[in-house]
């Protein structure tokens, strides 16, 4: 399984555009990029996935560099709420993988 | 979209005795689901994954007899820490995967994790 590397924490005021990066050098050809989103006592919740170049949703966008080797998980205009702790995985495509965590992010937003 | 549920939410029990906790999947069925266990302020570390009509597979670490897990039917995988002491008091979370495809959300399979657990032995 890749390993990921990401910040270990963040701080960003309301309103503010939050882009976590995370490094992932051992990326395999089928490998996929996913983000969760974990608050204090609950369980990660989905955010996006992607495989390459550019995907949005209606909470975040991934970039994703055409070397696959990082990626960036951008959130627009961020509020109270999006406090949370952001890992970025590397999972392999298809089938019913085990899903493996890094340290994670944990982003403070600032009123 | 899917649906883990994860009962208890929040369990204190005496040292030496043994608590079971239930994961459910509500609106799929999930052959294979995943237990972890998380310390305050760390991440979450898998456990074992739990295959449904056989026997578990424990992460490296994990003793098999101490964390019991079942997952006899397609919807419902439990794990019961035995004989429980203090230093297993922890967040445990459950996740099964979902079939990928759905627009936005990617191509992969999707994990969907339960609420978790708050276990206190005293």
């Amino acid at each position: 399984l890749a390993k990921t590397t990401q910040p270990i924490s963040m701080d960003s005021y309301e309103g503010q555009e939050v882009n976590i990066t995370c490094s992932h050098n051992n990326i395999a050809t089928n490998d996929y990029i996913t983000w969760y989103q974990q608050f204090p006592s609950q369980g990660p919740r989905f955010i996006i996935q992607g495989y390459k170049t550019k995907v949005t949703n209606e909470v975040a966008s991934l970039f994703i560099p055409a070397d696959r080797k990082s990626s960036t998980l951008s959130l627009p205009r961020v509020s109270l709420s999006d406090t949370a702790v952001y890992y970025c995985l590397v999972e392999l495509s298809g089938g019913y993988q085990k899903v493996t965590f890094g340290t994670g992010t944990k982003l403070q937003v600032i009123p | 979209g899917a649906v883990v549920s994860q009962h208890p939410s929040r369990v204190i029990c005496k040292s030496g005795t043994s608590v079971k906790i239930e994961c459910r999947s509500l609106d799929f069925q999930a052959t294979t689901m995943f237990w972890y266990r998380q310390f305050p302020k760390q991440s979450l570390m898998l456990m074992a994954t739990s295959n449904e009509g056989s026997k578990a597979t424990y992460e490296q670490g994990v003793e098999k007899d101490k964390f019991l897990i079942n997952h006899a039917s397609l919807t419902l995988s439990t794990l019961t820490v035995t004989s429980a002491h203090p230093e297993d008091s922890s967040f445990y979370i459950c996740s099964a995967r979902v079939s990928g495809g759905r627009q936005g959300r990617g191509m992969n399979t999707e994990a969907f994790f339960g609420q978790g657990t708050r276990l206190t032995v005293v």
